[in-house]
């Protein structure tokens, strides 16, 4: 069974601070990696999909990188902003077509 | 264009009864994914469906728990007998196909008392 981590659990930092999520999974074998955006009350939003075959996505302040050997993937926030703040989830998808699984995510407070 | 829906919004029931929840994936996506995320919990997968193939139902938490998708488009989660243990939030996504970047509605608030 994949075992996702999200490493810290929660995170508060000023506004305009550049800040880094972690996630790690135990099964490399992996197809691709997404990370997600939940809002409190809300459905997730796609942020990156990161195929396994690349080692780095972006979108505006948004970079994400993958290490499948080690099983790790970073999610780097540029001048993070208060509409940032949300719960940051990873799921690293599997290539066997079989389940799929999420970390416990980060909640992120970017105050003002 | 119109995300993936979902409904009721909201579903409050007895222990015991039987509920229906219903997911519209986007269109012309051939993947279809349930999960449901209890209170301060993670996302736990439920089951997918891709195109016509029969979904592995190894994932459903007990043989309470039903899904189908019918015609490739809108599916429904069924939950007969409802306990209080399966209150949570149940998340609908789909995508262009399976592995593709999965899109996910608002979920649906199940409150069983």
């Amino acid at each position: 069974k994949q075992e996702v981590t999200q490493i810290p659990a929660a995170l508060s930092v000023p506004e305009g601070e550049n800040l880094v999520l972690n996630c790690s999974f135990t099964d490399s074998a992996i197809y691709n990696l997404q990370w997600f955006r939940q809002d409190p009350g809300k459905g997730l939003t796609s942020l990156l999909l990161i195929q396994s075959s690349q080692r780095e996505q972006t979108s505006g302040r948004l970079n994400a990188s993958l290490d499948k050997s080690s099983g790790r993937s970073t999610l780097y926030i540029a001048a993070s902003q208060p509409g940032d703040s949300a719960t940051y989830l990873c799921a690293p998808l599997p290539d066997n077509f079989n389940k799929f699984y999420f970390g416990s995510g980060t909640k992120l407070n970017v105050k003002p | 264009g119109a995300g993936v829906s979902q409904s009721p919004s909201n579903k409050v029931t007895e222990k015991g009864k039987d509920v229906e929840l219903r997911c519209d994936p986007i269109s012309g996506h051939t993947a279809l994914y349930w999960y449901r995320q209890s209170l301060g919990q993670g996302l736990e997968f439920l089951i997918y469906f891709q195109g016509n193939s029969a979904p592995d139902k190894s994932g459903l938490p007990s043989d309470r728990f039903s899904a189908e998708r019918t015609g490739g488009s809108v599916s429904t989660l069924t939950i007969q007998r409802t306990q209080q243990e399966d209150s949570a939030v149940y998340l609908c996504a789909s995508s262009f196909s399976l592995l593709y970047e999965q899109y996910f509605g608002p979920g649906t608030r199940l409150t069983v008392t």
